[in-house]
């Protein structure tokens, strides 16, 4: 029963690029949460997905950021026209319930890096 | 003022000493966890935990509910114990249950 996988490992794109990073859950989980660590700073929360549904995307940019989480495949969390700033570690975790706190399972992370 | 701090923030110790961090929040929570975070790595969920006391090898982890206070121990510390510990809390139900972390405490053990 593999964790939740991310991928991938780290990502490099130019300024105004898309950088798509890919998160399957594990194996019964149906909640999926995207987490951003920016350097020296703590995981702040990005958004909340059920499968085809956005829960609570309250901590993500209002422009460029977009996630999904479809019936099939993994969630993707989708920036257009990347910026310096947007480099960080994305995480993302899952659960297979939504009561708070119980089962999450983090992935390992996306590192991406804007040049 | 954060609704997660974490003290010390940064933490170097010799092999073998007993070590402590931690973790005052200020929100009603459903349970507190602590996780781990290697550089460079993924991280591992470490405990999770409500009420009392958890052990899990060389780890402690304690809580006190009414004082909104956590603890992680960890005993005969090791330098492969190096690694950012973080404390997160997820807030009661009828709230959002998104967990609300605290910015890490850096640990790094000496041979």
């Amino acid at each position: 029963n593999a964790g939740v996988m991310q991928n991938p490992r780290h990502l490099v794109r130019r300024r105004g690029q898309e950088a798509r990073l890919r998160c399957s859950p594990m194996k019964g989980h149906s909640h999926v949460y995207w987490y951003r660590q920016l350097p020296e700073e703590g995981l702040k929360f990005m958004v909340y997905l059920q499968k085809e549904n956005i829960i609570d995307e309250s901590g993500m940019p209002k422009e460029r950021f977009s996630a999904e989480f479809p019936k099939e495949g993994p969630s993707i969390l989708r920036i257009q026209q990347v910026v310096r700033g947007d480099s960080a570690a994305y995480f993302c975790a899952s659960s297979p319930q939504r009561t708070g706190g119980f089962g999450y399972t983090f992935g390992s992370g996306t590192r991406l890096t804007v040049v | 003022k954060n609704e997660v701090e974490q003290s010390p923030q940064n933490l170097t110790a010799q092999e073998g000493e007993f070590i402590t961090i931690n973790c005052s929040y200020s929100v009603g929570i459903s349970a507190l966890h602590w996780l781990q975070q290697h550089p460079g790595g993924g991280i591992v969920s470490l405990f999770m935990l409500s009420s009392g006391k958890k052990k899990h090898g060389r780890l402690i982890a304690t809580i006190n509910i009414q004082e909104k206070h956590s603890s992680l121990h960890i005993t005969a510390s090791h330098p492969r114990d190096s690694a950012v510990y973080i404390c997160a809390v997820s807030p009661d139900l009828g709230r959002d249950d998104k967990i609300i972390f605290g910015k890490g405490t850096r640990l790094h053990i000496l041979p």
